[in-house]
């Protein structure tokens, strides 16, 4: 089984609606972080946590919003999703105590908003 | 401020040759260097990582890069190219001694010809 898994891998909505992608982890981290990946422009990050009460922005926050319901879980929000939120979407985890720096990949979600 | 540059977003070579690609770092604090590799419909796949160790940092299926703080490179090398190298790559560096926020780069796309 996976390691870190993404739910849903594929999804197309259309534009204001609300979307939820979500992240689970059974690698007992207790950092994660949400990436977009767009084409020419490699990851870049959205939100991280490195705990459940620790939630800070990263490059491009906004029309986003997370929630870290465990340890082992981290969910993606778009209120009012947009077409130019299309993107491929990863959640990462890593490991504060252990061999630090190195951040683990889910499979990602294709996000499509029309 | 961190950032890295990925010289060249599309790299070609023939089976056997030496795959090069390139990355330069800029980090106001010493940092760990990273090279993953993206292959299709897949997740990123850590392939070896400079921690402040040895410089020349061996990685899985034969990749290897150097660490070049002169030079303020991480050029990722493989002396003899496979078809199954074909994928994309992206760099990245953390602030080994603020956590582990990561900066990627923009990614370098490798094909393989036979």
């Amino acid at each position: 089984d996976a390691d870190v898994t993404q739910t849903p891998r594929n999804r197309i909505t259309k534009t204001g609606k609300r979307i939820m992608l979500e992240c689970s982890q059974t690698k007992g981290h207790d950092r994660m972080y949400w990436y977009r990946q767009d084409p020419g422009l490699g990851l870049q990050l959205i939100y991280y946590s490195f705990d459940v009460k620790d939630i800070n922005k990263g490059e491009i926050s906004d029309g986003y919003s997370v929630s870290r319901q465990a340890q082992a879980k981290f969910s993606l929000s778009l209120e009012s999703a947009i077409p130019n939120q299309t993107a491929l979407y990863f959640c990462a985890t890593s490991d504060s105590g252990g061999s630090r720096n190195e951040q683990f990949f889910g499979p990602g979600t294709r996000l499509t908003v029309l | 401020a961190q950032s890295v540059t990925q010289l060249g977003s599309h790299v070609s070579v023939s089976e056997g040759a030496l795959v090069l690609l390139r990355c330069n770092y800029s980090s106001s604090v010493p940092p760990y260097l990273f090279w993953y590799v993206q292959y299709p419909n897949q997740g990123l796949q850590l392939l070896l990582k400079y921690t402040s160790a040895a410089t020349l940092v061996k990685g899985i299926n034969g990749f290897e890069a150097e660490f070049k703080k002169s030079e303020t490179s991480f050029h990722l090398t493989k002396p003899s190219a496979h078809m199954s190298d074909a994928a994309e790559y992206f760099c990245a560096v953390s602030p080994g001694s603020t956590g582990n926020q990561f900066y990627f780069g923009t990614g370098t796309s490798l094909t393989v010809i036979p």
